[in-house]
């Protein structure tokens, strides 16, 4: 079937630096995405969305991209931080009718003080 | 407002039991999912309730059922428990209308974690 798939399941980082997560996702009906952050025992939490009629958002220290040619995702977080370590998930979804969320199988971002 | 509340985060259970999971989701919200996640799997979609009703179910086999009560809180069950069960549950709540701003945004729990041994 259909999924959201991330390319790299590990992020290493200096604090400082600038971060770019990136996801694949194969359905093209999708037209919504979101960026969760999850950390240790907790449960995930929105970052940022785009719709698929916009190719850029920025949000507080977060950028996200999507290139519907090739159906790609990337979060971008600037001057990363120790407190952004966490799982980062990609999803995607339909935003007309009832659809639900796909997400990505994740991956981890360690920032380094 | 307060958040989305599972109870309990804590589980242990032997393979064969069953076990009840509840969700309490934010005030006013009317759709609930659930979602198992797992180290190899990562989040799997299990159901979504809206209004008392099932809307939308994952690919998961009948030992997983839910219901969610008149005030949208949710409860979902897993009869015979094996091993591989063993996960973090994951509840969602949002407000549900199709189409909507924000649709999509879920704001999640904290989850529970069940090991069956």
């Amino acid at each position: 079937g259909e999924s959201v798939g991330l390319h790299l399941p590990t992020l290493s980082v200096q604090e400082g630096d600038n971060s770019i997560i990136n996801c694949a996702y194969s359905n093209s009906a999708s037209d919504y995405f979101i960026w969760y952050k999850q950390e240790s025992g907790k449960g995930p939490q929105f970052i940022i969305d785009i719709r698929s009629n916009m190719d850029k958002r920025q949000g507080q220290r977060v950028t996200v991209l999507l290139n519907k040619t090739v159906k790609h995702l990337s979060l971008q977080i600037a001057a990363t931080q120790p407190g952004d370590s966490a799982v980062y998930f990609c999803a995607e979804t339909q935003n007309s009718g009832y659809s639900t969320l796909t997400f990505g199988k994740g991956t981890m971002l360690l920032v380094s003080p | 407002k307060a958040g989305v509340t599972q109870t309990p985060r804590y589980l242990i259970k032997t393979r064969g039991q069953q076990v009840t999971l509840s969700c309490s989701p934010i005030s006013g919200h009317r759709s609930v999912s659930w979602y198992q996640q797992t180290p190899g799997q990562g989040l799997q979609f299990l159901f979504e309730y809206f209004s008392e009703t099932q809307r939308n179910k994952g690919n998961f086999p009948g030992r997983f059922s839910g219901r969610q009560f008149s005030n949208s809180r949710s409860e979902m069950n897993v009869s015979t428990l094996e091993l591989g069960d063993s996960a973090l549950y994951l509840c969602a709540s949002s407000p549900g209308l199709a189409g909507g701003p924000g649709r999509g945004e879920q704001f999640f729990g904290p989850g529970t974690r069940l090991t069956v041994l």
